[in-house]
């Protein structure tokens, strides 16, 4: 079966770290650019980072640069997340979603995790 | 950054009922343009790409269209399944943004 299923959420305090990892199945996951979306209670969607496949680009949300490290494991078909200095407003949904390509270039997100929800509380 | 307003923010419709909802982006994006269909506690399921592409396994009522900074989605015909929370994108340039979401509630 095609999915991506993400894990490492929880509860953290402000100014902690926490890394996330999202694991993929049912296709070939080296082929794929992947990117981290997240979802804070009760609001819409916000991009996070994104990493192309080989791990040649990275590219992250002004919200979460230098704070947020994207990486990838292409031999563990595993993506991640390690997440430093968290703020309360980190506080979200963690959706890992890949990327397609159509003919002309447009991109989209058609595959998602389910989701891990970070909170960051004291 | 590209801005990306959806209007309405929520609406009231019937089933069988037609629905379109509208993606405003701040600068041309020629067709890149995607929407995304949520429902609670679920991730986002893509519906439609490039402006007017139709996913994949995606029910045909849902159709979208529009170039450049207006584009619209349509729901002809609403079945009970599509009551949810839509969202358009744009992947014209990084970072990519969403609307603010439109949520479609029964009447």
């Amino acid at each position: 079966e095609v999915q991506l299923v993400e894990s490492g959420g929880g509860l953290v305090k402000p100014g902690g770290s926490l890394r996330l990892s999202c694991a993929a199945s049912g296709f070939t996951f080296s082929s794929y650019s992947m990117n981290w979306v997240r979802q804070a209670p009760g609001k819409g969607l916000d991009w996070v980072s994104s990493i192309s496949s080989s791990s040649n680009s990275m590219y992250y949300a002004d919200s979460v640069k230098g704070r947020f490290t994207i990486s990838r494991d292409n031999a563990k078909n595993a993506l991640y997340l390690q997440m430093n200095s968290l703020r309360a407003e980190d506080t979200a949904v963690y959706y890992c979603a890949r990327v397609s390509v159509a003919t002309y270039s447009e991109w989209y997100f058609d595959l998602w995790g389910r989701g891990t929800l970070v909170t960051v509380s004291s | 950054d590209i801005q990306m307003t959806q209007s309405p923010s929520s609406l009231s419709a019937s089933v069988r009922d037609r629905v379109t909802i509208t993606c405003r982006a701040s600068q041309s994006i020629s067709s890149y343009l995607n929407w995304y269909q949520q429902k609670p506690g679920k991730a986002p399921k893509l519906l439609i790409y490039a402006a007017s592409s139709l996913q994949s396994g995606v029910p045909s009522r849902f159709s979208g269209s529009g170039s450049g900074t207006d584009f619209t989605l349509t729901i002809s015909n609403l079945q009970p399944e599509d009551f949810a929370t839509y969202y358009c994108q744009q992947s014209y340039s990084t970072p990519p943004t969403f609307g603010q979401g439109t949520e479609v509630q029964i009447k």
